[in-house]
């Protein structure tokens, strides 16, 4: 199975901070690759497909980018609910596989 | 509305048996793949099992192979997980989820039903 490795972990930022996650693939993916974000309690929610695709509804200050085995999504100006876990998910091979998650904490 | 709703999860002994449903409405059903994607608790996302439109191609977690079954109904707009052999690492909130069709998309959750395995 692709292994996915998301990092940080954790980090903590504050509002109008420019945050960066990556997530890392196992081997290359393309650009299969997806990221969800989920807050305490609640359902993930897609943001980004393709990549670097926006989900429609989701505020522009989230992007992604990468391909292959290197990919970054980055949120440009932190806002009060974007703390959250945010998820990477690969499904270029038959079986899909999330990153570990990284928990966007308030500094 | 687009909404997927899960509905048959409970507290069951270890060993035990239990069949998930999921009921979509708001799309076209039968236009979709379907996953289970199941979460822990305090725990990241696994995707268990994954279907095609035609429940020609099926997919599963090697952590629950030989012990889930993925169907689907189109006619009732349904979704099942058969889950036997229950264990205490099966305890988590299991969610319903679409396929959008483009790459990593998985883009309609249902809120999700929890099993809890416990003697």
């Amino acid at each position: 199975a692709i292994q996915m490795t998301q990092s940080p972990s954790s980090l903590s930022a504050s509002v109008g901070d420019r945050v960066i996650i990556t997530c890392r693939a196992s081997q290359d993916i393309r650009n299969a690759l997806g990221w969800y974000q989920q807050k305490p309690g609640k359902v993930p929610k897609l943001l980004i497909y393709a990549a670097s695709s926006l989900q429609s509804g989701v505020p522009s200050r989230f992007s992604g980018s990468g391909s292959g085995t290197d990919f970054i999504l980055t949120i440009s100006s932190l806002q009060p609910e974007d703390f959250a876990t945010y998820y990477c998910l690969q499904d270029y091979s038959s079986w899909h596989t999330f990153g570990g998650g990284t928990k966007v904490e308030i500094k | 509305e687009i909404q997927l709703v899960e509905s048959g999860g409970a507290l069951i002994q270890p060993g035990g048996s239990l069949r998930l449903s999921c009921v979509a409405s708001g799309f076209i059903f039968s236009n979709y793949e379907m996953n289970w994607v199941r979460q822990a608790p305090g725990k990241g996302l696994e995707c268990v099992s994954y279907i095609d439109r035609d429940s020609r191609i099926k997919y599963y977690a090697d952590s629950v192979k030989g012990r889930f079954t993925i169907s689907r109904d189109n006619a009732e707009n349904s979704l099942y997980l058969q889950m036997n052999s229950l264990t205490a690492e099966d305890t988590a909130i299991y969610y319903c989820v679409r396929e959008d069709g483009e790459p990593a998309a998985k883009d309609v959750w249902g809120q999700g039903t929890t099993v809890t395995v416990s003697s």
